[in-house]
């Protein structure tokens, strides 16, 4: 499968909210609500933010929320906080127990 | 606590093969996935595919199949993830991490495959 298509930058101040777009097609994110969100500092291991295309695990700020629409899922994140400087990746479940990433997003300018 | 514990960092040449081994504990291992997951210096996440530790039916990447295998041991707990035939664009960290029903909801610390001549 392609890779999921995210911007390759977004830029925003302390307590702005920014929003970070994955957009996929119809067999990915637009056939399944199984889209996840994950973010990486340099040099750690990815953490799960959003699951389910909306769902937040326990201890994740309720700054991050997800949503979709069509074939494009969303990770907006509100009050933004030093600490949130990182990357971030989508990921959709694509059918037959495959799995596709988006390129990730850095998040940057905090 | 969940902990998915990986083995240490290879340097391999190219035409070689790298295991990588990620053992688990704080949940029972057979209730869930393994998947591998791997990132390229400066690049992005890779899905690899994944395993069930319950039967062990496996799901790899296209673009992996036929040079990756990845096995579980239930009696100790340990995933595995073998790649063949390692080239240049192999160097990577290698992710284990546990998944759940759509996503992937705790990870191990990686592993270095470094492949150089």
């Amino acid at each position: 499968q392609s890779a999921l298509t995210q911007p390759a930058s977004v830029s925003g101040s302390p307590g702005q909210s920014i929003t970070i777009s994955c957009t996929g097609t119809s067999s990915d994110v637009g056939s399944y609500n199984l889209v996840s969100w994950y973010q990486q500092h340099p040099g750690k291991a990815p953490k799960l933010m959003i699951y389910e295309g909306s769902k937040r695990p326990s201890g994740v700020s309720n700054r991050f929320s997800g949503s979709k629409s069509g074939n494009t899922a969303s990770l907006t994140i509100s009050g933004l906080q030093a600490e949130d400087e990182a990357d971030y990746y989508c990921c959709s479940y694509a059918g037959s127990s495959s799995y596709v990433f988006g390129g990730g997003t850095k998040l940057n300018d905090l | 606590q969940v902990q998915l514990v990986q083995s240490g960092a290879e340097v391999k040449k190219p035409g070689a093969s790298v295991k990588v081994s990620c053992k688990a504990s704080g949940y029972t291992f057979t209730s869930y996935g393994i998947s591998w997951v791997r990132q390229a210096p400066g690049q992005g996440l890779e899905w690899m595919g994944w395993i069930s530790a319950y039967n062990g039916n496996t799901n790899y990447a296209q673009k992996l199949q036929g040079r990756v295998t990845m096995t579980t041991d239930t009696s100790t707990s340990t995933a595995y993830m073998e790649l063949r035939s390692l080239r240049s664009d192999d160097t990577a960290v290698y992710y284990c991490a546990r998944l759940v029903v759509g996503a992937i909801d705790y990870w191990g610390q990686g592993t270095l495959v470094t492949v150089s001549s």
